[in-house]
């Protein structure tokens, strides 16, 4: 059965610190796809990476970058220089190629303090 | 552009009362679902669509229904509400299953 653990239930952090979100899954299939989003104190869900289960390589998109590791069954979510507006809730989600399902962890809610 | 579309954004319920949550997304989108987020329990899923006339369970399927009639709605309905079921609900689309998912606005239901 497909599962998502967020074990950081909340960080607090001092602005222009760097803080790692963790997110560890378990699956049994061998194609899944892994995504991280978004909720703001306005309370919407954003969308901000998927990467398949082939695909190992680390991405970067500005200040936010996410670690994938088949190894560790861990897919990891950096934010460099973070910043008050990068307060939120953060969700790590997992759905396997042999289930229609999308499964989310529990979230982890992100303080960044000026 | 519209994208998904969840009404009402507020409710308040009696126990034992029904009530139907509004989705509809204009994406031409085969799949759709429905969550709930619970503090501390993040988003879990109630029912799923992957397509107009197919709907199956997903994480916490009991004390709710679905149908999926045409491929832009989606509506969940409470059949008798309970005070467990005090949740902010979200409704999902998305191309496919392995697609990003657009979110509505979410309801917020507290049944009393």
């Amino acid at each position: 059965a497909q599962k998502v653990t967020q074990a950081q239930t909340e960080i607090s952090v001092v602005e222009k610190e760097d803080v790692t979100l963790d997110c560890v899954y378990e699956t049994r299939d061998t194609t899944y796809y892994l995504f991280w989003y978004k909720q703001p104190p306005s309370g919407e869900l954003v969308f901000l990476i998927r990467r398949n289960s082939f695909d190992e390589q680390n991405e970067i998109s500005g200040r936010y970058s996410w670690n994938f590791q088949k190894s560790t069954s861990s897919f990891n979510f950096t934010i460099t220089a973070s910043q008050v507006v990068d307060s939120a809730v953060y969700f790590c989600a997992l759905s396997e190629a042999s289930s229609y399902k999308l499964i989310f962890g529990s979230g982890t809610r992100l303080l960044v303090r000026p | 552009n519209a994208g998904v579309t969840q009404t009402p954004k507020f409710q308040v319920l009696k126990t034992g009362q029904s009530m139907t949550l509004q989705c509809a997304q204009d994406m031409n989108h085969e799949y759709m679902s429905w969550y709930r987020q619970d503090p501390g329990m993040g988003l879990r899923l109630i029912h799923y669509s992957v397509g107009a006339g197919i709907t199956d369970q997903g994480e916490v399927p009991n004390g709710y229904n679905v149908s999926r009639s045409t491929t832009e709605d989606f509506p969940l309905r409470l059949l008798s509400a309970a005070p467990s079921q005090t949740s902010v609900y979200f409704c999902a689309s998305s191309l496919n299953r392995v697609a990003e998912a657009f979110f509505g606005q979410g309801t917020r239901l507290t049944v009393v």
